[in-house]
């Protein structure tokens, strides 16, 4: 079993559309939960990070960790072309030592059409 | 743009040859972070360098090592390549060795092909 699992998809969806990206982690040492998002051929782009269980907003993007079932979403909301991507869940555990390890998901890819 | 630069953007090698892939951090930032990215085993951790010292590894194999410089850049070394090692490589950077809100900042990558 992965630790950090996400569905590949692809995920196609008009403009405007409300967008739930998801994963799921086995680790319940894991803190630390992120957003990242890679467009085709760049490097990724961290896009939402929280810490421990709980909602964050930021503009259009909301992330939430629930870490009694050990799921994390990412929503789009009013989403448009240009948030067409790869977007990748990763976590990290407790830090001991130095150890900054991030354990990422498989990435979702994701298309929004006009 | 991030503020971490990676040189060169592609490298296109053959197999049993020996690469040097190069990493800059963003200003300020000591820790430097090397991912491999393929597409059956999407993007894993390799290795960490922090102001100089490696400080965590992952599942980095024997043919490949990795330094930090006094000038805090990194090279990442691949040597008896094989055709499996053709992926993206990225490096990372932040500014401290660990923490919760220790953000990682990725370069645009380098592309690895191996034939």
């Amino acid at each position: 079993q992965k630790e950090v699992e996400q569905d590949p998809g692809p995920l196609s969806v008009p403009e405007g559309a409300i967008v739930s990206l998801n994963c799921t982690y086995s680790n319940s040492a894991f803190q630390y939960f992120m957003w990242y998002r890679q467009y085709s051929r760049k490097g990724p782009e961290l896009l939402m990070y929280t810490y421990s269980s709980g909602n964050k907003e930021d503009g259009r993007f909301t992330a939430q960790v629930d870490k009694s079932s050990k799921y994390i979403s990412l929503f789009i909301r009013d989403s448009q072309p240009s948030d067409s991507a790869t977007y990748l869940c990763a976590t990290k555990g407790a830090i001991s030592g130095g150890y900054n390890k991030l354990i990422f998901g498989a990435g979702t890819r994701l298309a929004v059409h006009p | 743009d991030s503020g971490v630069t990676q040189t060169p953007k592609h490298l296109i090698t053959a197999t049993g040859q020996r690469v040097t892939l190069r990493c800059s951090p963003r200003s300020g930032d000591l820790s430097v972070y090397w991912y491999q990215q393929s597409l059956d085993q999407g993007l894993q951790f390799l290795i960490q360098y922090y102001n100089g010292e490696e400080r965590a590894k992952g599942n980095i194999l024997e043919r490949f090592s990795a330094q930090q410089f006094p000038d805090l850049h990194s090279e990442l070394n691949l040597s008896s390549l094989e055709l499996g090692d053709s992926a993206l490589y990225f490096c990372a950077s932040s500014y401290g060795l660990a923490g919760g809100s220790n953000e990682q900042f990725f370069g645009p990558g380098t592309r690895l092909t191996v034939l």
